[in-house]
């Protein structure tokens, strides 16, 4: 596709439910990051994925965060037992490459609520 | 903890006003630097990025930053800002020593350009 795209754009969930947060990335990207807005605060490193190497996973906040990466492309974000403090955007990122010199395209996010 | 702090959440100036927007961080080893920027209703962009060399870098829309690495700053600046910049503007770093982007962001700030 043209950009990163991300679903749903909005979900609103409640206390203890589990939520799954989509990313697609550009297509031929190799690289692909998920980040977190919490309200007030800056972008917040979550996972990213290389290829089929090993995720780095050292931003997950607790084990209830998990994600993975189908066929190194399509990614899901999924949130255990959510909790009001996971209330964010979540936003997700791809690049070409995995070097430093790649820019990350950024999607537009996925504004989670949890009531 | 490696971090990036930027001075100023909230700024307004009025068309044709100079900005320059703080940021700096914290780390000991090289980084790479970068600005983000979102517009309302809009995908977070790169907007400028340093990697090496001369210290003074420009980027799209007449933006420039100054990287001074004794004052661990990457300031960014615009001489004549309009009210098309009105937008949230983040710093970001990346520790070249993680291999890749592993982007950390500062809280962001928020420019309100009037006419």
């Amino acid at each position: 596709g043209a950009g990163v795209s991300q679903s749903p754009s909005n979900k609103v969930t409640e206390k203890g439910k589990d939520v799954e947060l989509r990313c697609d990335p550009i297509s031929g990207h190799t690289a692909l990051y998920w980040y977190r807005q919490s309200l007030g605060q800056g972008l917040e490193f979550l996972i990213y994925f290389q290829g089929n190497s090993a995720p780095d996973k050292s931003g997950l906040p607790s084990d209830r965060f998990s994600a993975e990466r189908t066929g190194g492309s399509v990614s899901t974000l999924t949130i255990q037992r959510t909790q009001q403090e996971d209330s964010a955007v979540y936003l997700c990122a791809s690049s070409s490459g995995s070097g430093v010199g790649n820019e990350q395209f950024f999607g537009p996010g996925t504004r989670l609520t949890v009531l | 903890a490696q971090s990036v702090s930027q001075h100023n959440h909230h700024v307004i100036l009025s068309e044709a006003a100079s900005l320059e927007l703080g940021c700096n961080y914290s780390y000991g080893g090289t980084v790479n630097l970068f600005w983000y920027v979102q517009y309302p209703g809009q995908h977070l962009q790169l907007l400028l990025k340093y990697f090496s060399g001369d210290p003074l870098v420009k980027g799209i829309k007449g933006f420039e930053a100054e990287f001074i690495k004794s004052k661990f700053s990457f300031n960014l600046r615009k001489p004549s800002v309009q009210w098309s910049d009105t937008a949230e503007y983040f710093c970001a770093v990346a520790p070249i020593s993680g291999g890749y982007n592993k982007l950390i962001f500062g809280a962001g700030t928020r420019l309100a350009v009037h006419p």
